[in-house]
């Protein structure tokens, strides 16, 4: 079956800092991938996705990368703020899944100033 | 548009006490889900629907009810509450099951069972 896999946390970086969370996937079909941000006591939003092999999404600095070939989709961003702690998902969804996400286990992220 | 709305918020429940969970989305979508979220397991699909008055089994289905009677809702039942189900559930919805829509989520709902 599908599955997600991210890198082992929580993390920790002060401001400014260099942010990669890494993610690999396995998935039956072709997946479209997402990354999810849970900011303290709220719901998930998307934070970014890519469709097919090669697209790179983005959005509020974050950055990632769809990799077919390594199926990866490590998120970055190359200056975190405070404001950016939250939990991080990374997530797959595939045409035959009834449009159900599957999702990685989650990354806590702190940034201390 | 207020998008997935929950009720309740917060709720804590006795061991066996039974209770329904709100789910309401008015963006006309198809699709719902229900997930429950466990620390370091991410989330984990319990229940979905395909449009109004269908539902199916997700990965962690027992001990929950599901029902859409209404396009716009989705209910999901706990007839006989167990500490294992104390987690944070949201509800999700998705105008289709195209990978590539986006599924959006409610706030969440925090039940403790003790």
């Amino acid at each position: 079956g599908d599955s997600v896999t991210q890198m082992e946390g929580p993390v920790t970086l002060s401001e400014e800092a260099f942010l990669t969370i890494n993610c690999t996937y396995t998935a039956t079909g072709y997946p479209s991938l997402f990354w999810y941000v849970q900011y303290p006591g709220e719901g998930l939003q998307l934070l970014l996705k890519a469709t097919k092999a090669d697209d790179k999404g983005s959005n509020k600095g974050f950055e990632a990368t769809y990799r077919k070939e390594t199926t990866s989709f490590h998120l970055e961003k190359g200056s975190v703020q405070v404001s950016d702690s939250a939990v991080y998902f990374c997530a797959l969804r595939t045409i035959s899944s009834y449009g159900k996400l599957t999702f990685g286990q989650g990354t806590i992220l702190t940034v201390h100033p | 548009n207020a998008g997935v709305t929950q009720t309740p918020k917060f709720r804590v429940l006795k061991t066996g006490q039974s209770m329904t969970l709100l789910c309401a989305q008015d963006m006309n979508h198809e699709y719902m889900y229900w997930y429950r979220q466990d620390p370091g397991m991410g989330l984990r699909l319990i229940h979905y629907s395909v449009g109004e008055g269908t539902t199916a089994k997700g990965e962690v289905p027992d001990g929950y009810n599901v029902s859409r009677l209404k396009k716009q809702n989705f209910l999901l039942g706990l007839e006989s509450a167990a500490p294992s189900q104390t987690s944070v559930y949201f509800c999700a919805s998705s105008y289709d099951s195209d990978p590539y829509n986006e599924q959006f989520f409610g706030p969440g709902t925090r039940l403790t069972v003790l």
